[in-house]
């Protein structure tokens, strides 16, 4: 496989499930990312691991938690969302050269969440 | 902090050339992104510009000027494929320097 895989690719779930998006970059890059786009909205970032370092945005709530076992694999955790939830989580990855070059961002198809 | 914009739809016919604009208030720079999503896939790349002037690509062009926090993707010979929104987005080096900012995106529909 090459390039960035998500799964899954779509999930439907009710509010009181416990479910987990996987994400696995097959690029050698240092850094991963989640990212959350709601219809009409800016791609949101939600959290970023970089060179062993996560950062996050402080406006996620706690029901989301990422995972990063090492520099290839990433998941997002989410368990008692909300309806407001449901959008298009993209997992993306990049080579980060430094305090300042991002490098091009990768994307992976994305894993579309209903929550019901 | 960051801010990005740039028009919410625009429309225009096989074969034209289009023009989107973004303008955007960063406290520092440190380049800009144009990436291009089709309805229901991924983002892709397709430009990145740390420079001032006009960077071409093939079809598509990306121009900068950072002292008016200004950049425009051109499409040229336009074709029915380049339907897709269009995401401006420039790096956030405020705090952790390894994120991007988007934009809203602009949604280009192509006529023929």
């Amino acid at each position: 496989e090459t390039g960035v895989t998500q799964t899954p690719r779509h999930l439907v779930m009710g509010m009181t499930n416990k479910k987990s998006l996987k994400c696995e970059q097959h690029l050698g890059h240092n850094a991963m990312y989640w990212y959350k786009q709601s219809a009409k909205k800016p791609l949101e970032l939600m959290f970023v691991y970089s060179l062993e370092e996560r950062v996050e945005n402080n406006s996620v709530p706690s029901r989301f938690s990422p995972e990063c076992p090492n520099s290839s694999h990433l998941f997002l955790h989410l368990h008692t969302l909300q309806p407001e939830d449901s959008a298009l989580y993209l997992c993306a990855s990049s080579q980060v050269i430094g305090e300042t070059n991002t490098g091009e961002l990768f994307f992976g198809e994305g894993s579309r969440l209903t929550v019901l | 902090g960051q801010n990005i914009d740039q028009p919410t739809e625009m429309t225009a016919t096989e074969g034209a050339i289009v023009q989107i604009n973004c303008t955007y208030q960063t406290s520092g720079f440190n380049g800009l992104f144009w990436y291009q999503q089709h309805a229901g896939e991924a983002p892709t790349f397709l430009s990145y510009n740390v420079l001032d002037g006009l960077e071409e690509k093939g079809r598509f062009s990306s121009f900068l000027s950072r002292s008016k926090g200004y950049s425009y993707l051109l499409l040229k010979e336009l074709q029915m494929k380049d339907s897709a929104s269009y995401l401006c987005a420039v790096p956030d080096i405020s705090g952790s320097a390894r994120q991007l900012t988007f934009g809203s995106g602009t949604q280009l529909t192509v006529l023929p």
